[in-house]
């Protein structure tokens, strides 16, 4: 079973707009939540993170939202950029002594010219 | 300073050939990950070690599958008798502590033919 979703295989936004990549868990027991970017041929890239005690955490151009009773986080990014076109995953951990991330499938964002 | 880095960066195998994945993490970080990527799929953990032992091997898929970390820097993971659905990117990351962010190279693309 799929712990972690990302209902949306892509995502095409304009240049200058908002981007916003959605994420959905089934583990209340998850605590910590990240993002991760990955182009072609590289490993994935840490991105932000977010704590369950908290609903918003933001860096730059980057907000993270959580909604802990809907189980669903979402990563804005405002304005968006060509360089912003890459595959978007979303990673969920559990209670504080796990390590492993549980990764979604991804997202994959076009941001156009 | 250097990320993590992986070798080779693609290998291609016969069906029931032995090959061994070479990851170096980032200095000083004592936590090491293995995560397998599948086409389409988000990266689904393997193994991990705190130093020189395996702390939680519950993600390797079967007894072909090892693991080592002899000094607590650089780690092999090795597959026997590789076979087809063995095909994936096999990632590393390193983390300064299992409580930290994972940092990932950029991967072993592992096709078996």
């Amino acid at each position: 079973d799929q712990q972690v979703k990302q209902n949306s295989p892509s995502l095409s936004v304009q240049e200058g707009r908002i981007s916003i990549l959605n994420c959905d868990y089934t583990n209340s027991m998850f605590d910590y939540f990240l993002w991760y970017k990955k182009y072609p041929a590289e490993g994935p890239t840490f991105l932000i993170s977010i704590s369950s005690i908290k609903d918003k955490n933001e860096d730059g151009r980057f907000t993270v939202f959580l909604n802990k009773s809907a189980k669903h986080l979402s990563l804005h990014i405002v304005p968006s950029q060509p360089g912003d076109s890459a595959v978007y995953f979303c990673a969920a951990k559990g209670f504080s002594g796990t390590y492993k991330y549980i990764f979604g499938t991804g997202t994959r964002l076009k941001v156009l010219a | 300073g250097a990320g993590v880095s992986q070798t080779p960066s693609n290998k291609v195998t016969e069906k029931g050939k032995y090959v061994e994945l070479r990851c170096d993490p980032i200095s000083g970080h004592t936590a090491l990950y293995w995560y397998r990527q599948s086409l389409g799929q988000g990266p689904e953990f393997l193994i991990y070690f705190q130093g020189t032992g395996a702390a939680d091997d519950s993600g390797l898929p079967n007894d072909r599958f090892f693991a080592v970390r002899p000094e607590g820097s650089v780690s092999t993971l090795k597959i026997q008798r590789t076979e087809r659905g063995d095909s994936a990117v096999y990632l590393c990351a390193s983390s300064p502590s299992n409580t930290d962010t994972q940092y990932f190279g950029p991967g072993t693309r592992l096709t078996v033919l």
